[in-house]
């Protein structure tokens, strides 16, 4: 069965700290991606990996950076976490990067920045 | 940027009433549409990728319509039960968002009560 998990479902960090979400998945994609979804608004993409060290901005990369040093685990980082960044962080992976290619989720992390 | 919009934001049936909700798109350079149940405290599942203008797709009392022309698809659920409670969300993917692009909207959360 397919899985993709996520280091932590709820994380409470104080602004200006070093965040790290963590996101394994264990179906050798290629592709992987971070997402956050606030209220009254669509998933949103932030960065995504389509190989190993290689990364790409998504819509709204600014405070954000990303980790791919291993095929099945990407890692985004905060490096001064902001009260506007409090949300729910989702990531995702993919075998290709067609238009019919499903997207697997994980369970997401609701990060709350005091 | 693109816009998909879902409507009604949310919705509250009761057990075995059959629904339905919308999802509109840019109709111009349309490659897919997908749709995803999000359920509380879950991972967003895959339910259906659409490709061509008039498909449509069934998975036991869910289905739906793609209209490509207009820029618009169905979600039917029929005899809703509790357990369907969730948030539906769709995705777009278009020639203005390759490179694995889906741009989401921002879900229409159904509430089935008992």
């Amino acid at each position: 069965d397919v899985k993709v998990t996520q280091s932590s479902r709820y994380l409470v960090k104080r602004t200006g700290e070093k965040v790290f979400l963590e996101c394994v998945q264990d179906m050798d994609h290629e592709n992987m991606f971070w997402y956050r979804q606030d209220p009254g608004l669509g998933l949103r993409l932030i960065y995504f990996s389509y190989d190993v060290k290689m990364k790409e901005k998504g819509d709204i990369p600014e405070g954000y950076s990303v980790s791919r040093e291993k095929k099945e685990r990407f890692s985004l980082i905060l490096e001064s976490a902001s009260t506007n960044q409090t949300s729910m962080y989702l990531c995702a992976s993919s075998e290709d990067i067609t238009s019919t290619d499903t997207q697997y989720f994980g369970p997401g992390t609701r990060l709350t920045v005091l | 940027i693109l816009n998909v919009e879902q409507s009604p934001q949310s919705l509250h049936v009761q057990e075995g009433d059959s629904t339905n909700f919308t999802c509109s798109f840019p109709s111009s350079n349309f490659y897919a549409l997908h749709w995803y149940r999000w359920e509380t405290a879950k991972s967003p599942e895959a339910l259906f990728v659409m490709t061509l203008n008039g498909d449509e797709k069934k998975k036991g009392r869910i289905s739906a319509t793609l209209n490509t022309k207009e820029g618009y698809s169905y979600l039917y659920i029929k005899g809703s039960q509790p357990e369907d409670s969730a948030t539906y969300l769709c995705a777009f993917f278009g020639l203005e968002t390759s490179g694995s692009r889906l741009t989401f909207g921002e879900g229409t959360q159904l509430t089935v009560n008992p």
